[in-house]
């Protein structure tokens, strides 16, 4: 199994649709990370979460929300999606911070129409 | 505002030849800086990382450089392997702040 598991894996879903997109680890880690991948513009970062109580935004969090189930669960969440939340998800997870770099998902591919 | 930039969104190289991906960064307060690879279809993975009191990181065939004054970081691929072929992301942090900013990216390819 592999070590950060992201569900769905590819995903098309209508414009205002309420979709969720979900993380699980077996790293035992503490931070957790949502990027999203879009072509010329890198991996941006819209939430990320040190622990379960704790839950920040990153630079493109609008449109987002997410929720820290567990240690292991982090869960990101469209409220109202929208076409130009078309793009590749990515869920990362980290020991003690950047140092020992990032261990990623394999990613949600998300399409909204 | 694009605080880690790869200006060059593809790379072709030939096999055996070296293979040097760029990066520059604005911010001055990063001190910590991290390179990515990406296959089709699956995560980043990391491949190497660099501190700014060192200007040069080793490990096997990959090399990244660090020039603070310029605010440029490259990595070399030396000799280059058709399995290199990939996405590679540049990535800088500052450390405490524990997040990485990312650059675009440059997809590289080696050519038999």
């Amino acid at each position: 199994d592999a070590d950060v598991t992201q569900t769905p894996r590819n995903r098309i879903t209508k414009t205002g649709k309420r979709i969720m997109l979900e993380c699980s680890q077996t790293k035992g880690h503490d931070r957790m990370y949502w990027y999203r991948q879009d072509p010329g513009l890198g991996l941006r970062l819209i939430y990320y979460s040190f622990d379960v109580k704790d839950i920040n935004k990153g630079e493109i969090s609008d449109g987002y929300s997410v929720s820290r189930q567990a240690q292991a669960k982090f869960s990101l969440s469209l409220e109202s999606a929208i076409p130009n939340q078309t793009a590749l998800y990515f869920c990362a997870t980290s020991r003690d911070g950047v140092d020992y770099g990032y261990t990623f998902g394999s990613g949600t591919r998300l399409t909204v129409v | 505002d694009q605080q880690v930039k790869q200006n060059s969104p593809s790379l072709s190289v030939q096999e055996g030849r070296i293979s040097i991906l760029n990066c520059d960064y604005t911010n001055s307060m990063f001190d910590y800086f991290l390179w990515y690879k990406k296959y089709p279809a699956e995560g980043p993975t990391f491949l190497i990382s660099i501190s700014s009191i060192k200007d040069k990181n080793e490990d096997g065939r990959f090399t990244v450089f660090l020039n603070k004054s310029a605010k440029h970081l490259s990595l070399h691929i030396v000799p280059s392997q058709p399995g290199d072929s990939a996405v590679y992301f540049c990535a800088a942090s500052i450390q405490g702040a524990q997040k990485l900013v990312f650059g675009q990216g440059t997809r590289l390819t080696i050519n038999p």
